[in-house]
């Protein structure tokens, strides 16, 4: 595709709900990243997946929060039991090769997460 | 661990003026790059300007231009010209170049308003 897409672009949760977004990264694109990005904050790391592998999860917030990416392309965070501190923006992004070099990271459009 | 600071919340500038976006950071390592993103209301985060550490030449993009000063850990942003479409959440952002520190640290971004 011509960038990164993420769905739903918003999505409003009850307390205690389960929800999972969705990123397609580039086409090609080795690594992908997911980020949080709080209201009025800047993005702040969560997990990392080089092809299928996950070799980072160290920002995950709690054990309520999984990523996967099974396939080594599309990925999917999901948040179980949501509550309000999880209301944010949460950013995918992806990257063509290793993490060494100067590789930008191309950011989707982000999901509003609300959890009411 | 690294942390990125930009102390200005907002900043306001006149079409066609210039303005410049502080950015400070702290770090151990010796060789790094350092991004500035562009957010616009869309959310989605555009790249404007990278710097590698190692050189000493300050990066310029057409009406974008950095002073990086690698003693002091300043990495400031000039835009020239401004136009209305640069109104939008400047993030600074770090990225180590060490295995494991692949992550884009941020810092709490500036809000560029542009009167016109």
């Amino acid at each position: 595709g011509a960038g990164v897409s993420q769905s739903p672009r918003y999505k409003v949760a009850k307390r205690g709900q389960d929800v999972a977004l969705r990123c397609d990264p580039i086409s090609g694109h080795v690594s992908l990243f997911w980020y949080q990005q709080a209201l009025g904050q800047g993005p702040e790391f969560l997990t990392y997946f080089q092809n299928e592998a996950q070799l980072d999860k160290s920002g995950l917030p709690s054990d309520r929060f999984f990523a996967e990416r099974p396939e080594g392309s599309v990925s999917t965070l999901k948040i179980q039991r949501t509550q309000q501190e999880d209301s944010a923006v949460y950013l995918c992004a992806s990257s063509l090769v290793w993490v060494s070099g100067h590789n930008e990271q191309f950011f989707g459009p982000g999901t509003r997460l609300t959890v009411l | 661990a690294q942390t990125v600071t930009q102390s200005q919340p907002e900043m306001s500038v006149q079409e066609a003026e210039t303005v410049t976006l502080s950015c400070t950071y702290d770090t151990s390592e010796s060789d790094y790059y350092l991004f500035w993103y562009k957010q616009p209301p869309s959310r989605q985060m555009i790249l404007v300007i990278r710097q590698e550490a190692y050189k000493q030449q300050n990066a310029t993009e057409n009406r974008f231009s950095v002073n990086f000063q690698k003693a002091a850990k300043s990495f400031s942003l000039k835009i020239s010209d401004s136009q209305l479409g640069d109104a939008a959440m400047y993030f600074c952002a770090y990225r180590g170049l060490n295995e494991g520190t692949y992550k884009y640290i941020f810092g709490t971004g500036t809000r560029l308003k542009v009167l016109a």
